[in-house]
Formats: structure tokens, C-alpha cells, sequence
């Protein structure tokens, strides 16, 4: 079945780049997505790629998608401490009429 | 525009209850999913609504039903509760047109079950 993996923990210092890395496994995802969310609060969406884009860049976050190794990166330039979060990826096949598929998040600590 | 609210947004209720959730998506969208949220299974989906119909579903069992009604307002109903039902439930909304497009989350209702 599908399956979105990434790594739980993350610590930076504030002004340094943060880098979150998902993988995934279902091959016909088209649509990839971060949200973000913040202590006591629901998911904001940040920013989504499909499947047909290899880069996607917004401000300060930058997407990167491997589609040969299914893997999907999100670059957090100049972190600050209000980007300290749990940041989840998603996967969908057809957006808007099946679900997203999340993994479990990843806890970025960002240390001033 | 307004988000998608939910309400309400914290509750507590005892085993064998039952509760009833809300959510009024943004205007102009017709699809509204629910996720459940725990520490132990993270997000899972649980059922999706477009046009008072059911789109899509889960797995979970019968005890979680839900509805939508005409103006896309949404209800979650989650019976017997147990113990386990103690979660943040999330729910999306989206145009539901299925082409590109991008589901929005609410603040969620966090229920705890004693």
C-alpha cells in the first residue's frame, strides 16, 4: 500500500538552512504536499508540487522532487524561530478526490 | 475568505458516548474530509464528502459516520466512544473538482474520551 516515511527529529540554528527529506512509495502519486503545524493548531499547507515538476521554489522554501528514488525534499532558507513546527508530508494520486496519505512528521527544533 | 472552521473546538466526553463534530468548509468548496490525529497512527483519512454524497472511505469502523449537507457544512458522528476515539479531528476542504488542487485544513476539534 502507500506509505510516506521521514525522519521525526530535526534541530537547527536559527539563520541556517533546514532541510526535511520524505520518502514515498506509491508510484503514481501526482501530487506531493507540506503542511506545517504549529503546537495546538491544524495543518497549514505550505506548499505542493506534482508529480510532472522537478523544483518548485516559494520565498524562502524550496521543493525539490526525485521521482526515480520517490523522494521529496523541503528546504527552509534562513530558519527562524517561528519556523519550530512539525512538518508532515503528504502524497495524493488524484488531488481533491482521493485522500492524502501523511507521514508522521517531522519536529523541527529551531535553536536561537 | 474565511478558513474552514470547526467547532467545537475541544470536548469531553465518557465511554459509550456518543459526539457529533462540525466543520463549515471555505466558500465555494463542496468537498470536506475528515482526518483523525493521534500521537500513535499520526493522520489518517476517515471519510471524504462531495455533494452530500460519500466520495470516499477509510478505515474505520461503522462507529464514525458522517454527512454533508446542502451548503457543504459537514458533520462528523462518532458513537459508543472509546477510549482510543481520543484524538484531534481535522477536517479539509477543497473545490473538489479533482484537478489540481490543494485541500485546506481547520483548527481541528480535539476530543478527549475518559
Amino acid at each position: 500500500g502507500e506509505d510516506v516515511e521521514q525522519s521525526l527529529f530535526l534541530s537547527v540554528r536559527e539563520g541556517d538552512s533546514s532541510v526535511i527529506n520524505c520518502t514515498y512509495t506509491d508510484s503514481s502519486s501526482t501530487y506531493l504536499y507540506w503542511y506545517k503545524q504549529e503546537p495546538g493548531a491544524g495543518l497549514q499547507l505550505l506548499t505542493y508540487i506534482f508529480s510532472n515538476m522537478d523544483m518548485k521554489q516559494d520565498q524562502r522554501l524550496t521543493v525539490l522532487l526525485n521521482k526515480k528514488d520517490k523522494h521529496l525534499s523541503l528546504r527552509i532558507a534562513d530558519t527562524q524561530t517561528g519556523d519550530s513546527a512539525i512538518y508532515f508530508c503528504a502524497e495524493s494520486t488524484d488531488s481533491g478526490n482521493t485522500p492524502l496519505v501523511f507521514g508522521k512528521g517531522t519536529r523541527l527544533s529551531v535553536i536561537a | 475568505k474565511a478558513g474552514v472552521t470547526q467547532t467545537p473546538r475541544y470536548l469531553i466526553k465518557t465511554r459509550g458516548q456518543q459526539v457529533t463534530l462540525s466543520c463549515s468548509p471555505i466558500s465555494g468548496h463542496r468537498s470536506v474530509s475528515w482526518y483523525q490525529q493521534t500521537p500513535g497512527q499520526g493522520l489518517q483519512f476517515l471519510f471524504e464528502y462531495f455533494s452530500e454524497t460519500q466520495r470516499n472511505k477509510g478505515n474505520f469502523p461503522g462507529r464514525f459516520s458522517g454527512r454533508q449537507f446542502s451548503n457543504s457544512r459537514s458533520e462528523m458522528n462518532v458513537s459508543t466512544l472509546e477510549l482510543g476515539d481520543s484524538a484531534l479531528y481535522l477536517c479539509a476542504s477543497s473545490l473538489g473538482q479533482g484537478y489540481q488542487e490543494t485541500q485546506y485544513f481547520g483548527p481541528g476539534t480535539r476530543l478527549l474520551v475518559l
